[in-house]
Formats: structure tokens, C-alpha cells, sequence
């Protein structure tokens, strides 16, 4: 079974500085999907970025990027220019992207303050 | 934008109680979600359905069955609410897999906080 695990569960980040948000998978597949979705204070869950497993580049939206390694099986959240709009839980997230339905495993989540 | 809908946001019920938590979604997706949100737990998946009438069990199903009889739809039930279910509901959704729209992607309700006495 797949494990997604967060070992961070909070951090904080002074406004307009630089946070890195760290997760770990373990699964026996090659091909999957890798999610960061953010949740703000009651509010929605939204997707944050997604990274394909077989594409190599990192995935970058914006202020958001990624640093994935597979052979390391880690998934960390790079955050820029931090605003306080970013003050949020984060949850890692994996998924196979093979046909019909399949289960998503979330990791139990990363509180990020943001220090004004 | 795809909206997913659940019909409560608070909800305060007894011990024993049975509770419906409704989900309607408006992007015609063929896989519907149920998770249960825990401080230190993370997303739970209690139950999931991949079309209308079929379910599967997730990774905590006891004390729960849901219920899809339409498409948009998909229903929580708590047949007789019991403390420990005291937590935040969040339904989900996305399509069907190998399509097009399918980009792996969840698209998120706001959530159902439900608290039993």
C-alpha cells in the first residue's frame, strides 16, 4: 500500500521569505501523480501543483515549485516570496494515474504560519 | 469552475442520531469521495464511488454507508452517530480516469464540520 508521509507538522515562514515544505512517498509503482493541495482556514481544499512521475523537470506555478526525487521517493514544497495568503494546512498527496477510479493518499498535513 | 457542493457546513447532532451528509457536484464526474479530516490524521478515505449505485469501501467505512443514486450526488450516512465521529467531512470529486478531463486533479467540497454530543 502507498504511504505519504509529512514529518513536519507545522512551520513558519517570515512574509517574503523562502519555505520548503518536505514529504516522503513509498510505493512500488513507476507512474503516479504527486499532488501539494492547500487548505486555508475554513475554507476549500485547492490544488497547489502536480508532478508526473515520469517526467523528470520539476514542476513550478508560480511561487510554487517543486523538488522531486524519485529514487529518493521525496516530494518537497518550495515556496517563494512567502505572502500571508499562504498561511495554510498543506497536504502531500499520491495517486496512480492509470484508468477507472483510484484512491488518493493524502499525508497528514503541514500547518504554515506566516510571520508578517 | 467546477463546484462541489456539500449541503452542510456545521452540524451539531445527538448520540444515536442519524445523519446524512449530502454532496452534489456539477462537472458530470463519475468518481465521488468521502473523506474524514482528523488534526494529526490527515485525510481519511471512508468511501468512494466510481458510478451511480457502486461503492467501494475506503481505509475507515465502519459506522458509515453513502448512498449514489444520481451521478451529481453522493450521500453520507451515519446510521446512528456516535461521539468519535465528531470531525470534518469533505467530499470530493473527479473523472473518470483515462479521460481527457482527467487530470488527476480532486476537486474539494468546503467541508462538513459535524460535532456530536
Amino acid at each position: 500500500a502507498q504511504t505519504v508521509t509529512q514529518s513536519q507538522p507545522e512551520m513558519s515562514v517570515q512574509e517574503a521569505e523562502t519555505v520548503t515544505l518536505s514529504c516522503t512517498y513509498d510505493t512500488s509503482e513507476s507512474d503516479y501523480y504527486l499532488f501539494w493541495y492547500k487548505q486555508p482556514p475554513s475554507r476549500q481544499m485547492i490544488l497547489v501543483i502536480r508532478q508526473e512521475a515520469y517526467k523528470q523537470q520539476n514542476a513550478t506555478e508560480n511561487r510554487f515549485s517543486v523538488n522531486f526525487q524519485k529514487a529518493a521517493k521525496s516530494f518537497s514544497l518550495k515556496i517563494s516570496d512567502s505572502q500571508l495568503g499562504d498561511a495554510a494546512m498543506y497536504f502531500c498527496a499520491y495517486r496512480r494515474p492509470t484508468g477507472g477510479y483510484q484512491k488518493v493518499t493524502f499525508g497528514t498535513g503541514t500547518k504554515l504560519q506566516v510571520i508578517p | 469552475d467546477v463546484k462541489v457542493t456539500q449541503s452542510s457546513r456545521y452540524l451539531v447532532k445527538r448520540t444515536g442520531e442519524k445523519v446524512f451528509l449530502e454532496c452534489v457536484q456539477d462537472m458530470d464526474h463519475e468518481n465521488m469521495f468521502w473523506y474524514r479530516q482528523d488534526p494529526g490524521l490527515g485525510l481519511r478515505l471512508i468511501y468512494f464511488s466510481y458510478d451511480v449505485k457502486m461503492k467501494e469501501k475506503g481505509d475507515i467505512p465502519e459506522g458509515y454507508s453513502v448512498s449514489r443514486e444520481k451521478k451529481e450526488r453522493f450521500s453520507l450516512i451515519l446510521e446512528s452517530a456516535s461521539t468519535n465521529q465528531t470531525s470534518m467531512y469533505l467530499c470530493a470529486s473527479y473523472p473518470m480516469g483515462g479521460s481527457r478531463r482527467n487530470t488527476g486533479e480532486l476537486f474539494f467540497g468546503e467541508g462538513s464540520r459535524l460535532t456530536v454530543l
